[in-house]
């Protein structure tokens, strides 16, 4: 399967500010990738999906403006919070679509204060 | 869209005894079901998949099993270890979705020695 890592694995920040999250797909060419949200103790819920060189699919009440997503290469999405505020704070996903089935990061713990 | 009931919500046990996860989807045009174990602060692992040509798959002490009439499928973990202890979740794929992971609301398994 592909080998999917994120950065960073945790960040801290103050409400207000922008936090950029990078997916990287190492060995695996991935035209398609998925962002999800996940906070404690629920499921993951898919946020959008990152298409390579196009403009990102959002779910049904998430905010494009504010859950920014590029995926500019084959290899890399990132997904920017912008103005981020304390009811950001989860554990966000990426994962890449492989030729059977996703393959996850390790994920990207948001803390905001 | 596809919606994925799972139950039960925690599920305890003692080492060696079976444990069983069920879960109902509602799209019957999807057509392959993963199998995710997820501990806590780390990104979920596929345990097992089937698909919808399938009824049933077995792997080791994992089983799977599907039916597509009742649109419901099944995990059955057997000889249970207090390392299975972690959140499952079922998972579903329609075929018309651009392959999105669609996710049940997770099962905490206790293995109690």
């Amino acid at each position: 399967g592909a080998v999917v890592s994120q950065h960073p694995s945790r960040v801290i920040c103050k409400s207000g500010t922008s936090v950029k999250i990078e997916c990287r797909s190492l060995d695996f060419q991935a035209t398609t990738m998925f962002w999800y949200r996940q906070f404690p103790k629920q499921s993951l819920m898919l946020m959008a999906t990152s298409n390579e060189g196009s403009k990102a699919t959002y779910e049904q009440g998430v905010e494009k403006d504010k859950f920014l997503i590029n995926h500019a290469s084959l290899t890399l999405s990132t997904l920017t919070v912008t103005s981020a505020h304390p009811e950001d704070s989860s554990f966000y996903i990426c994962s890449v679509l492989g030729a059977d089935t996703q393959y996850f990061g390790p994920g990207t713990r948001l803390t905001v204060l | 869209g596809e919606n994925v009931e799972q139950h039960p919500s925690t599920l305890s046990v003692q080492e060696g005894d079976s444990a069983v996860i069920k879960c109902t989807y509602s799209d019957s045009a999807s057509n392959y079901f993963p199998w995710y174990k997820q501990e806590l602060g780390k990104r979920p692992q596929l345990i097992i998949d089937i698909r919808s040509n399938v009824g049933e798959k077995k792997d080791q002490r994992i089983a799977v099993t599907l039916n597509k009439t009742a649109k419901h499928f099944s995990l059955h973990i057997t000889e249970t270890q207090p390392e299975d202890s972690a959140v499952y979740f079922c998972a579903a794929v329609s075929s018309g979705s651009a392959r999105q992971l669609t996710f049940g609301s997770g099962t905490q398994l206790t293995v109690l020695p």
